[in-house]
Formats: C-alpha cells, structure tokens, sequence
C-alpha cells in the first residue's frame, strides 16, 4: 500500500473551472511536503513546498494546503487553463534529508476547453 | 543555464547488454539523484550522491551502479539490463541548503 495516496486518479474539467486534488499520507515523521506538475513526456516541477506548520502555500493559480494532524493536503487550481493539462505528483520528505521521499502515483489532470 | 541534462533521451536495449546514463547540470548543485518512473507507481529513488565523490543507495540500488567523479555529473550504469529495468529514468538535483529539487527531462530505456 502507497505510503502517499493520491485522489482522484485522472479528472477532466472544462477551462476556466477550479479543480481541487487530494493528497493523503502515513509516512512519517514529515519533514516537508511538496506538489510537482509533471507534462507528458518531461520532468516533474515543482511548485509548492510546505512544512509540517504551514497550512497553505500559493503559487500563481496554484494553492496548496496542508492539516499536519489529519496527514492531509490538497492542491486547489483557480481558473484552469488548457496548460495546466499534466500529472500532479504529492510527495513527502522525511525528516532525515531528500533520500527518505515517497511520492504519490499521481492525478491525470485534463482541461478541455 | 540549461539546468539538468541527461542523455540520451531514448534507448533499445537487448537483454544482458549495459549502458551508462549520463546526467548533468550547470547549477552547481551539491546533491544529485537518479529515479525510475513506472507506470502505476510513483517516482522510486535508485541512488543519490550529497557531493563529488560521493554516492548512496536509495530505494531500488540492485542491479545499478553509479558514479560522481565530477560535481555537474552523475553517472547511472546497467551493467547487465534486465526486462524489468525497462523504465523513465530521471535525474535531479538540489543545492546545499536549497529547497528546490530539479528534475532533468527523462531517459526512456526499453530492455528487450
């Protein structure tokens, strides 16, 4: 069983709409928890980090939030666009440093205009 | 800056053959790591290196072996591919201190 679960697992929404992804997790003890947006064919990139006492980070149209006592983080995106069409990674960095990461497997996120 | 290369982008491997995965970056990055994505599954670590000359293993080591003779380059090697080891194998790296982790674009390796 996935440490870092991941939800829904695909989702299409038309453009213009907000959209929220799920992101619950055990791993523990946390050190940090951070959203990747990963296009088809590239490398992940990063685009929110936060540690176990930040509740939210935005980043452009991008918002994420974190409830370190539920182990549970969502990443909310306002008025989609058709580039935000990718796969939105969740991963947890263990205290320790960056070798002790899980990552989630992933939503496929499709904007349609 | 080009940030994190890696080459080559595709390759067709028959069983039993090796080859070497080179990653590089212009960002002088102390740390560097090399992952394998599969499909239903999320990023696995395969090795990581904290600085030249230095090299750990991750999550899934067996049948890799790696190299940083050189602090822009982390080298991935197969010395013996399998079937299972068909995979996208990404490398990233990260500053001293620094929070940001970059990803380089992949390599596609098929083993047949």
């Amino acid at each position: 069983k996935n440490q870092v679960e991941q939800s829904p697992q695909s989702l299409i929404i038309l453009e213009g709409k907000n959209c929220t992804l799920q992101c619950n997790y055990t791993v523990s003890p946390f050190s940090n928890l951070r959203w990747y947006k990963q296009d088809t064919g590239r490398g992940p990139v990063s685009l929110t980090i936060m540690t176990f006492s930040e509740n939210t980070k935005s980043n452009g149209r991008y918002t994420a939030t974190l409830d370190a006592d539920t182990k549970q983080s969502s990443l909310h995106i306002t008025a989609s666009q058709l580039s935000d069409s990718a796969s939105y990674i969740c991963v947890v960095i263990l205290s320790g440093g960056y070798q002790k990461v899980t990552f989630g497997i992933g939503t496929k996120l499709q904007v349609i205009p | 800056n080009a940030g994190v290369t890696q080459t080559p982008k595709f390759r067709v491997l028959k069983t039993g053959q090796s080859m070497t995965l080179l990653c590089a970056q212009d960002m002088n990055h102390e740390y560097m790591y090399w992952y394998r994505q599969d499909p239903g599954m999320g990023l696995r670590l395969i090795h990581y290196s904290v600085g030249e000359g230095t090299t750990a293993k991750g999550e899934v080591p067996d049948g890799y072996n790696v190299s940083r003779l050189k602090k822009q380059n982390f080298l991935l090697g197969l010395e013996s591919a399998a079937p299972s080891q068909t995979s996208v194998y990404f490398c990233a790296s990260k500053g001293d201190g620094g929070a940001w982790q970059f990803f380089g674009p992949g390599t596609r390796l098929t083993v047949l």
